[in-house]
């Protein structure tokens, strides 16, 4: 089946160190994107990728970096800059510059220690 | 103002009642529009996309007003399983990429 794979599940992060979140997809999407979610509150875009080797900064990318080397992969590092990050990073992929919905991961919780 | 905007509610409705939700947007030049169901925790799932026409899948009924820049979701008879969060996706037009932009969302608890 196809989809989106995000892991781990839950992450635990120490004060200092920075963390990768892991997202893949064989959707054979060209373009995804890393939303963090906070409690009772919407989707706010970190970054988004609409081709290999390329990305683009969202409204939210401090403290954050990615990569895109492989269409199926998109990881996201969470660095020690980010000085809050405890929250729900979902990503997510679409058909590039298409009318199409975007197709979810089930999600990664990130706490601090 | 907002790209998306939304009520958050909560709306606390009876099983079997029929509520709606609204959803405005600011960008005339928005090419399309879903509505996505979040349970708590979990991540969030497309329910159905908004046409021109308006649509409908079962109890269900999407409607798109482009003039006044705002779509709607209709839920009939609902069921203690439609309880979720439902937000408000526009795919806008950011420069030379399309983005969706989501809404924060409405809560929706139906009540035995």
């Amino acid at each position: 089946d196809g989809g989106i794979t995000q892991s781990p599940k839950y992450l635990f992060r120490k004060e200092g160190q920075n963390v990768t979140l892991s997202c893949e997809q064989n959707l054979n999407h060209d373009a995804m994107y890393w939303y963090r979610q906070d409690p009772g509150q919407g989707l706010r875009l970190i970054y988004y990728s609409q081709i290999v080797n390329d990305f683009q900064k969202g409204d939210i990318a401090e403290g954050y970096s990615v990569s895109r080397e492989k269409k199926e992969s998109f990881p996201l590092t969470v660095t020690s800059a980010q000085k809050n990050p405890t929250a729900f990073y979902l990503c997510a992929s679409k058909v590039a510059n298409s009318n199409q919905p975007q197709h979810f991961g089930d999600g990664t919780r990130l706490s601090i220690l | 103002r907002k790209e998306v905007e939304q009520d958050p509610g909560p709306f606390n409705v009876p099983e079997g009642a029929t509520v709606a939700f609204n959803c405005t947007y600011s960008n005339s030049a928005s090419q399309s529009f879903f509505w996505y169901r979040q349970d708590c925790r979990k991540e969030p799932k497309l329910l159905m996309s908004v046409y021109s026409s308006g649509n409908e899948d079962g109890r269900f009924t999407a409607q798109l007003n482009r003039a006044s820049q705002y779509i709607s979701l209709l839920i009939r008879d609902s069921k203690l399983s439609d309880s979720a969060t439902y937000l408000c996706v526009v795919n806008m037009r950011t420069g030379s990429a399309r983005q969706l932009t989501f809404g924060s969302g409405t809560q929706l608890t139906v009540l035995p």
